[in-house]
């Protein structure tokens, strides 16, 4: 069965940097875009980033263009986020999701279709 | 960017009809998906695309779409379908993703 396992999160000061994982198994990681989206504390979910399935095109929310870095090691099956110059406004649960796009009537369409458990990251002094 | 705009909070009866609704541009483009989250856990998709269900998502829920609104259903809703629910889908551009508010579903 699928499974998605995220890892690295902590306590980080602002200004820091921290890099999360995201373990997969279970489905052929190589062929699948996947992406991060993540959760302040009491808050709803907020799409972070995307990468192509070879690691050729990557997509980023306008809140964190320039200071995350999706990638991944189809290698290891790991997705990862760096993110850098961190700020409390960062505080938040960070899911990797695997997407599915599916085809049909002369339309595709994408979806999250799996979800990790989830990394706590708290940005604090 | 596009936004996705849902009420932030609805009630059901037990075994009543429920419909989530969630309105945005990008709608007129792209079909929503729906996410279901109960506390401490994580977001678990329940429709996708026209109107599909995952592997185990009960019948109860089915999902529909006009113009820019998408609309998620849950007909006789059971009291664990008490939880938070998201929409979702690519903005205008196709290369961003956007999600929801967030819908907080009480069942009386």
């Amino acid at each position: 069965q699928v499974q998605l396992v995220e890892s690295g999160g902590g306590v980080v000061q602002p200004g820091r940097s921290l890099r999360l994982s995201c373990a997969a198994s279970g489905f052929s990681f190589s062929s699948y875009y996947m992406h991060w989206v993540r959760q302040a504390p009491g808050k709803g979910l907020e799409w972070v980033a995307v990468i192509s399935y070879d690691g050729s095109s990557e997509y980023y929310a306008d809140s964190m263009k320039g200071r995350f870095t999706i990638s991944r090691d189809n290698s290891k099956n790991t997705l990862y986020l760096q993110m850098n110059s961190l700020i409390p406004e960062d505080t938040a649960v960070y899911y990797c999701a695997k997407d599915r796009t599916d085809c049909g009537g002369g339309a595709c369409y994408s979806y999250f279709d799996y979800w990790g458990q989830g990394t706590l990251v708290t940005v604090s002094s | 960017s596009s936004e996705l705009t849902q009420d932030p909070a609805v009630s059901v009866a037990l075994g009543q009809t429920v419909r989530i609704t969630c309105q945005g541009d990008s709608l007129t483009y792209y079909y929503a998906s729906w996410h279901q989250q109960k506390p401490g856990q994580a977001p678990l998709l329940v429709i996708y695309g026209k109107n599909n269900r995952p592997s185990g998502i009960p019948d109860r829920f089915s999902g529909s779409s006009s113009g820019n609104t998408a609309s998620l259903t849950i007909t006789g809703a059971q009291a664990e379908d008490e939880a938070d629910y998201y929409c979702d889908s690519r903005d205008s551009s196709g290369n961003h993703w956007v999600f929801g508010g967030g819908t907080k579903l009480t069942v009386l």
